[in-house]
């Protein structure tokens, strides 16, 4: 069964450095999308991307934050000088084009991002 | 904005149901969504309900939904060992084809099972 997956399971960097992170979408899917869920709190939308643009972000997306589709199957996010406050669990999910409003979400087993 | 709220523990016995609930502010919903997430996974959609159907089953699963009320719960029939995972209820307001849409989560439930 086809699955989204999430490279790497941990990543440990230094306050200041940046990071990316790595996805890869079930392959027929056209939607994307970056959560976040810090220890102990709720899953949290970062951003959504479709046709090569953002669709959404949230107020956390600030300019330290970014995705790409650099290629037909990665779906990256980079966060350009990480902060304590980005050690959180980062999901990545996919979805397909649906009509309607029906939106199943497929999630990766997400990248545990420690900032020390 | 959006909220969405559920306790944040549940232990029940093997055998027995369990009930998990969950409240949205967000009247535009239209589709409500239970996800579970076992240690070191990601989320797995268990089931989901519109916003026009009171009721859903899905073999041990049962989605209730009052809308007057904004209440949604996951009934879980005949809890297993293996139903031990954290339950989140989630949202999604409308959406226009050929856009993506964010989902809202919950605070997640824990559920354990003791034998």
């Amino acid at each position: 069964e086809p699955e989204v997956t999430q490279t790497p399971s941990h990543q440990v960097t230094q306050m200041g450095q940046e990071v990316i992170l790595r996805c890869v979408p079930i392959s027929n899917h056209l939607y994307f999308y970056w959560y976040r869920q810090i220890l102990g709190q709720k899953v949290e939308f970062l951003v959504s991307f479709y046709n090569n643009e953002i669709s959404e972000k949230s107020e956390i997306f600030d300019d330290q934050f970014s995705v790409e589709r650099p290629d037909g199957s990665n779906f990256t996010l980079k966060i350009r000088s990480t902060k304590l406050e980005d050690s959180a669990m980062y999901f990545c999910a996919s979805s397909p084009a649906h009509s309607g409003s029906y939106n199943e979400q497929f999630f990766g087993p997400g990248t545990r991002l420690t900032v020390l | 904005g959006e909220d969405v709220e559920q306790s944040l523990f549940l232990s029940v016995r093997e055998g027995d149901s369990s009930v998990i609930n969950c409240t949205y502010t967000d009247s535009s919903s239209t589709y409500l969504y239970w996800y579970k997430q076992e240690p070191g996974a990601g989320l797995q959609l268990l089931t989901y309900i519109f916003s026009n159907m009171d009721m859903k089953q899905d073999q041990r699963l049962t989605v209730l939904l009052n809308k007057k009320d904004k209440h949604l719960s996951l009934r879980i029939a005949d809890t297993q060992t293996g139903d031990s995972a954290i339950y989140f209820c989630a949202e999604s307001p409308p959406k226009a084809t050929g856009t993506a849409s964010k989902l809202t989560f919950g605070t997640g439930t824990r559920l354990q099972v003791t034998l």
